[in-house]
């Protein structure tokens, strides 16, 4: 079955330091996202991409967060200079084409970030 | 005033019991509606698409009320391994998948 595969599966990284998180996306998929979740919170957006451009993003993404497809299968979030908030579980998320409004995205196990 | 509001539970009921869970959303142009189960520590993944007229998968039976902006998911006949978190989700067309907090069930033999 095809699944959204995450590298890693958990980063331990110092405060300030830059972290890049990668997705392999479905590979028929064309919307791509990244959601976080803070331990003992619920699952928020952060971006969504399409075409190769962000289609949407939330007031959590601000500038020290990118996005990037480089190559055509990897998905990568990227993180500048992290804080101590930003200690969350992020889920990449794929789906297909069809309808729009199909509510079935399939995520990634997630990679756990810990900022120290 | 949030977007997607649960009930956090936990509810803890034996097996073989009806266990309801309820949500309430803000944004009335919301459009679609689903709910999602986590496992703990594990990726969210659809149990089913709530339909304005209530569907059935098996034990589980989603309802959807507009006007009221309110869904419903009724379990039946609890299984062990339905000991998960339930996240109820609502998407405006247009724009992506908004997550409540989660009910927390814990069915127990």
């Amino acid at each position: 079955e095809p699944e959204v595969t995450q590298t890693p599966s958990h980063q331990v990284t110092q405060m300030g330091q830059e972290v890049i998180l990668r997705c392999v996306p479905i590979s028929n998929h064309l919307y791509f996202y990244w959601y976080r979740q803070i331990l003992g919170q619920k699952v928020e957006f952060l971006v969504s991409f399409y075409n190769n451009e962000i289609s949407e993003k939330s007031e959590i993404f601000d500038d020290q967060f990118s996005v990037e497809r480089p190559d055509g299968s990897n998905f990568t979030l990227k993180i500048r200079s992290t804080k101590l908030e930003d200690s969350a579980m992020y889920f990449c998320a794929s789906r297909g084409p069809g309808r729009f409004n199909t509510g079935e995205l399939f995520f990634g196990e997630g990679s756990r970030l810990t900022v120290l | 005033r949030k977007e997607v509001e649960q009930d956090p539970g936990p509810f803890n009921v034996p097996e073989g019991a009806t266990v309801a869970f309820n949500c309430t959303y803000s944004n009335s142009a919301s459009q679609s509606f689903f709910w999602y189960r986590q496992d703990c520590r594990k990726e969210p993944k659809l149990l089913m698409s709530v339909y304005s007229s209530g569907n059935e998968d098996g034990r589980f039976t989603a309802q959807l009320n507009r006007a009221s902006q309110y869904i419903s998911l009724l379990i039946r006949d609890s299984k062990l391994s339905d000991s998960a978190t339930y996240l109820c989700v609502v998407k405006v067309a247009g724009t992506a998948l908004i997550f409540g907090k989660g009910t927390t069930l814990s069915v127990s033999s």
